[in-house]
């Protein structure tokens, strides 16, 4: 099956400009996940959405950032306006769990989105 | 909420010799534990998982091992190979809430 599909792959812009990346998911998969990693860290959680409602948006800086899944399969992530310490790979990762499913269900990662932010 | 901790943030082998990371844990509702193998320019790709009924998982060369009551998990990679070289990262999964938190990863090293 095709793997979670992001564009654009990099993307350098000037602080205080807006960028936005987009995430197709995993056919099927209902949970889709937005991180954030910083270099030489681990992976954070922004946002998670099953199918298009918000699950959890408690790490998401709200006065900058912005996420969307229209119809419950690609999602948007928007970022206005940048700043420096935005920096970072965006990550989505999609998995198919439902409500109440299980905790060991799998997510499987996209290439992720690297921002630059100058 | 979950902190997981990873060691060591780097790690050089010489080809065919093991590697070892060690990770722990805070939440004791975490009940699954993926890890996770990171290409240069690329996302992570779950290599071998395990889940808190379990104490060891083997993987043909890899193998995961969980210790519940330190909450503490490692992964070991025998006759390392080059391919091998890459950033991996320990994941726990707490029952309670789902959520995936990352340790701060290990960079390999497999020395030709």
């Amino acid at each position: 099956e095709a793997g979670v599909a992001q564009s654009p792959r990099y993307k350098i812009i000037e602080k205080r400009q807006s960028v936005a990346f987009w995430c197709n998911p995993i056919s099927g998969h209902a949970t889709l996940y937005w991180y954030q990693q910083i270099l030489g860290q681990g992976p954070k959680l922004l946002i998670q959405f099953q199918n298009n409602g918000v699950v959890d948006d408690s790490q998401l800086p709200k006065d900058r950032f912005s996420a969307e899944r229209l119809k419950g399969v690609d999602s948007t992530l928007k970022i206005q306006p940048a700043k420096l310490e935005d920096s970072a790979v965006y990550l989505c990762a999609s998995s198919r769990r439902l409500a109440g499913g299980d905790s060991t269900d799998t997510q499987y990662f996209g290439p992720g989105t690297r921002l630059t932010v100058l | 909420g979950e902190n997981v901790e990873q060691h060591p943030s780097t790690l050089s082998v010489q080809e065919g010799d093991s590697a070892v990371i060690k990770c722990t844990y805070s939440d004791s509702a975490s009940n699954y534990f993926p890890w996770y193998k990171q290409e240069l320019g690329k996302g992570p790709q779950l290599i071998i998982d395990i889940r808190s009924n379990v104490g060891e998982k083997k993987d043909q060369r890899i193998a995961v091992t969980l210790n519940k009551t330190a909450k503490h998990f490692s992964l070991h990679i025998t006759e390392t190979q080059p391919e091998d070289s890459a950033v991996y990262f320990c994941a726990a999964v707490s029952g309670a809430d789902y959520k995936l938190s990352f340790g701060a990863g290990t960079t390999v090293t497999v020395r030709a």
